[in-house]
């Protein structure tokens, strides 16, 4: 089964707004990555949290991570239509095989 | 600076026919190496990695193999193509000396059977 699943599914905002996505996962973990996917391309890494960070940020991008709920958020700040992509996290799972497992990811959408 | 590169972008290929991806990195050397499937609309499902030549770990039962056959070079292959082979192929790498290093994705290619 799928090591995390993000939620929504998918997402329509306006430009300028925030946006918000969560991931949950089952099993412990090392740390947790955030990519990025336009449609028709490869992933793109956007930030990775380890398990005894709480938040973290870059630029745009705000991450937490809650290890006892096993959630982790991306907030995307004052949004632009170009942020219209879809969202994945990325565990571990603790496994120690350099290995990920990837959620289902949440579509995206910012309307101008 | 690293890159990494996957061919071709699209395939089409009809069903019983063999495969062949093939997915070179350059500028960094000892790269974890990863394939991975997504079907329309959905995650990322681990076909296989690898941590070095000739290593290689599947994840999943089915009608694919990969080999590693140089550092830098990793190949997905299929000897009969089934019709549930078709999707969106991503291979990756990530730096192999510790845990917790982002991977770097290919452009992909869209395999359709007919």
């Amino acid at each position: 089964s799928q090591q995390g699943e993000e939620d929504p599914q998918a997402l329509s905002i306006q430009e300028g707004e925030n946006a918000t996505m969560n991931c949950s996962y089952k099993t412990s973990i090392n740390n947790l990555q955030w990519y990025r996917q336009n449609s028709g391309r490869g992933l793109v890494h956007l930030i990775l949290i380890r398990s005894n960070e709480r938040e973290k940020h870059s630029g745009r991008l705000r991450v937490t991570l809650d290890t006892s709920k096993k959630s982790s958020s991306l907030l995307i700040t004052a949004s632009r239509a170009a942020d219209t992509a879809s969202y994945f996290c990325a565990t571990d799972g603790n496994s120690g095989t350099y290995k990920y497992i990837f959620g289902t990811g949440t579509r995206l959408k910012v309307l101008a | 600076s690293q890159t990494i590169h996957q061919w071709p972008a699209t395939l089409v290929q009809p069903v019983g026919s063999p495969l062949s991806l093939e997915c070179t990195v350059e500028g960094t050397s000892n790269p974890n190496l990863y394939w991975y499937r997504q079907a329309a609309g959905r995650g990322l499902q681990l076909l296989f990695y690898s941590v070095g030549i000739g290593q290689i770990s599947s994840e999943v039962p089915q009608n694919l193999s990969a080999s590693r056959p140089q550092d830098r070079q990793f190949i997905l292959s299929s000897k009969k193509l089934l019709l549930s082979d078709s999707g969106f192929y991503l291979c990756a790498w990530s730096g192999g000396f510790s845990d917790g290093q982002p991977q770097h994705f290919g452009d992909g290619t869209r395999l359709s059977i007919l």
